[in-house]
């Protein structure tokens, strides 16, 4: 079955812009993670959706949003970017929220801010 | 605060040789781990876990030991092969725990050396 898609793979954005991310789960899951990733700093979590719902959230400002529809694609919002926010943005899905049940990461979208 | 850690940035190992990679954590509440292995341009991909309940997990060439009183944890690799080299993040999460986030570390390196 198909894995984890995210869209785009790449994009520029100048400060102070907004951006969305894409991430379309694997078929029948349910759990959506986001996460970013920056040279030195590992993955760094941003939030969980499940079934539509925020079910966790990260230690990043309110400029970083997100959301999931009922077919649980989820979408990630990050506003007035800052040149800070420029790192490789990570989506993984899993069959229900923690526990026991393992991510699958799609390729994640590289965002670079000038 | 970082609760996962993993203090070596890279690691270089000789083809063939046996990979050890470690990773400490803080919270004693942590009762399940995993390990995440990424080439450039992919995402994550899961590799091994292990339960508290447990010191060891075997899976072909990949072994993970748990030292619950050392809070420590390590992934062996034998032998290493020349497709092993990728970043490896360490993870925790509290399995019982079903909001709770998984957390992961910041990644080493590992280098197989022909």
């Amino acid at each position: 079955k198909a894995g984890v898609t995210q869209t785009p793979r790449y994009l520029i954005k100048t400060r102070g812009q907004q951006v969305t991310l894409s991430c379309s789960p694997i078929s029948g899951h349910r759990s959506v993670s986001w996460y970013q990733q920056t040279p030195g700093q590992g993955l760094q979590f941003l939030f969980e959706y499940f079934s539509e719902t925020q079910r966790n959230k990260g230690n990043f400002p309110g400029r970083f949003s997100g959301r999931q529809f009922s077919n649980s694609r989820s979408e990630m919002n990050v506003s007035t970017l800052e040149l800070g926010d420029s790192a490789l943005y990570l989506c993984a899905s899993s069959l229900a929220v923690r526990g026991t049940t393992e991510a699958f990461f799609g390729q994640g979208t590289r965002l670079t801010v000038v | 605060d970082q609760q996962v850690k993993q203090n070596s940035p890279s690691l270089s190992v000789q083809e063939g040789r046996i990979s050890i990679l470690n990773c400490d954590y803080t919270n004693s509440m942590f009762d399940y781990f995993l390990w995440y292995k990424k080439y450039p341009a992919e995402g994550p991909t899961f590799l091994i876990s292990i339960s508290s309940i447990k010191d060891k997990n075997e899976d072909g060439r990949f072994t993970v030991f748990l030292n619950k009183s050392a809070k420590h944890l390590s992934l062996h690799i034998v032998p290493s092969q020349p497709g092993d080299s990728a970043v490896y993040f360490c993870a925790a999460s509290v399995e019982m725990n079903r909001d709770d986030k998984i957390i992961f570390g910041k990644g080493t390196r590992l280098h197989i050396l022909p």
